[in-house]
């Protein structure tokens, strides 16, 4: 299957630094998420872009398919943004049987 | 509109014993898919259901079982509980099998002893 690999794995920011967090997957993909996993557990969708770039507030991300990585932005972080944040794949259009990166564990401190 | 919906929010259980969790999608969608989540990893696809069927399922034992209804509530059924089982079950909907973008509930820990 896809094998889905994230970096860094854990970020350490001050409030209102930029940071670039990295997904690397390892075959052609036709669905791909970011997500934020908040302290409690609740997973919220950032973004679904299997390709091209898209910009949402202080988030923003890119996927350049061909070379098989995507990258999501984080501007002028809050302590908000404290979390973990994955990456999802799937072949197929079908979202549902997608497979997750291990995520990057961002702390943002005051 | 409530979002997905899972019940219980924790659960205890003993090794060897049956556990019944439940999930109701986001109003609209019609398709159920159920993740497994453990400490520290990202979660990991069991099985997807539409049209009360399985449709695709994940590397997962025939411990784990399910149910989709015809309103598309959905049930994740796992017997003879193993330590290991002890995980964050997260269900997720969407608009259909072929929607690109999944709604995740806020989960169901369970524990097992």
């Amino acid at each position: 299957g896809i094998q889905v690999e994230q970096s860094p794995p854990d970020l350490i920011l001050q409030e209102g630094a930029n940071s670039t967090l990295r997904c690397n997957f390892s075959d052609s993909v036709n669905n791909l998420q970011w997500f934020h996993q908040n302290p409690w557990g609740q997973l919220i969708n950032l973004f679904y872009i299997p390709s091209g770039t898209k910009q949402n507030g202080r988030l923003s991300a890119t996927t350049v398919a061909t070379e098989r990585y995507s990258l999501l932005y984080i501007s002028s972080s809050q302590t908000t943004d404290s979390g973990v944040y994955f990456c999802a794949v799937a072949p197929s259009a079908n979202a549902g049987k997608s497979t997750f990166g291990d995520g990057t564990t961002l702390t943002v401190k005051p | 509109d409530a979002g997905v919906t899972q019940s219980p929010t924790h659960l205890i259980k003993t090794r060897g014993q049956q556990v019944t969790l439940r999930c109701s999608p986001k109003s609209g969608h019609d398709t159920v898919s159920w993740y497994q989540q453990a400490l520290g990893q990202g979660p990991q696809f069991i099985f997807q259901y539409y049209e009360e069927e399985e449709r695709q399922r994940g590397n997962f034992p025939d411990r784990f079982s399910g149910h989709q209804f015809p309103n598309y509530s959905s049930e994740l059924n796992v017997n003879a509980l193993l330590l290991g089982d002890s995980a964050l079950y997260l269900c997720a909907s969407s608009l259909s099998p072929t929607s690109g973008t999944l709604l995740f509930g806020p989960g169901t820990r369970l524990t097992v002893l």
